[in-house]
């Protein structure tokens, strides 16, 4: 059975850079097979796509955030992982690692972390 | 980018009661459109994808339908524990997006 857990600092400064890994258990990163996506949600909010990383290096991300976001993996470490730049409060969101076989649905994610960008 | 519009953002059932739960798209969506249930604290849980493909493990009180730019599911006797946010999502040209939502509470 497939694990995903979110890891990375909680409390992130304004114009800093967010990052977060997905540390997977149970499937291999590496075997090209599966979708592996961020997503987020505002406190209180709807859900928001970023992005998802497929056969190791092909990136998909969320137009919107495009040009702040990066997600890379490293079969080595069973981990996929997120930065997104000059953050604002904005980015204020829980943060969820997911994945799929397919890129349509999300139907694995991990339990979500909170990351609060604040002075 | 389409846009997915749910309706009602609430309601109100008792326990037994059928609910129908409404997600409207911009633009006419392919068959990439799913249903989550979100419950307070936790991650969301795939209910349905392909339109009206039930996901590994939900009853099949849980279903879907639609075409086009007109999406449904259907709870057909509420149970305890389906009182929750409900989203829909659908992905084209490489972009997913999600509807706003609708709480089903007990009235």
């Amino acid at each position: 059975q497939v694990q995903l857990q979110e890891s990375g600092p909680r409390l992130v400064k304004p114009s800093q850079t967010l990052s977060l890994t997905c540390s997977v258990s149970g499937a291999s990163i590496s075997s090209g097979a599966y979708y592996w996506s961020w997503l987020r949600q505002h406190p209180g909010k709807g859900l928001e796509w970023i992005g998802y990383i497929y056969n190791s290096g092909s990136t998909y991300y969320n137009p919107s955030l495009k040009s702040r976001v990066t997600i890379s993996a490293d079969a080595s470490k069973r981990q996929f992982s997120l930065k997104v730049s000059s953050v604002t409060a904005a980015d204020t969101a829980v943060y969820y690692c997911a994945r799929g076989r397919r890129p349509d649905y999300v139907p694995y994610w991990g339990q979500g972390t909170l990351v609060t960008v604040s002075s | 980018e389409i846009v997915l519009t749910q309706s009602p953002a609430t309601l109100s059932l008792s326990p037994g009661e059928r609910a129908t739960l409404s997600c409207r798209a911009s633009q006419s969506v392919s068959s990439y459109l799913a249903w989550y249930q979100q419950k307070p604290g936790q991650a969301p849980r795939l209910l349905i994808y392909d339109v009206s493909n039930r996901a590994t493990g939900i009853p099949a009180r849980f279903s879907g339908s639609g075409s086009g730019t007109d999406f449904t599911l259907t709870i057909s006797s509420l149970e305890p524990e389906d009182f929750a946010v409900y989203y829909c999502q659908q992905r084209s040209n490489w972009l997913l997006t999600f509807g706003g939502g609708t709480k089903v509470e007990i009235k």
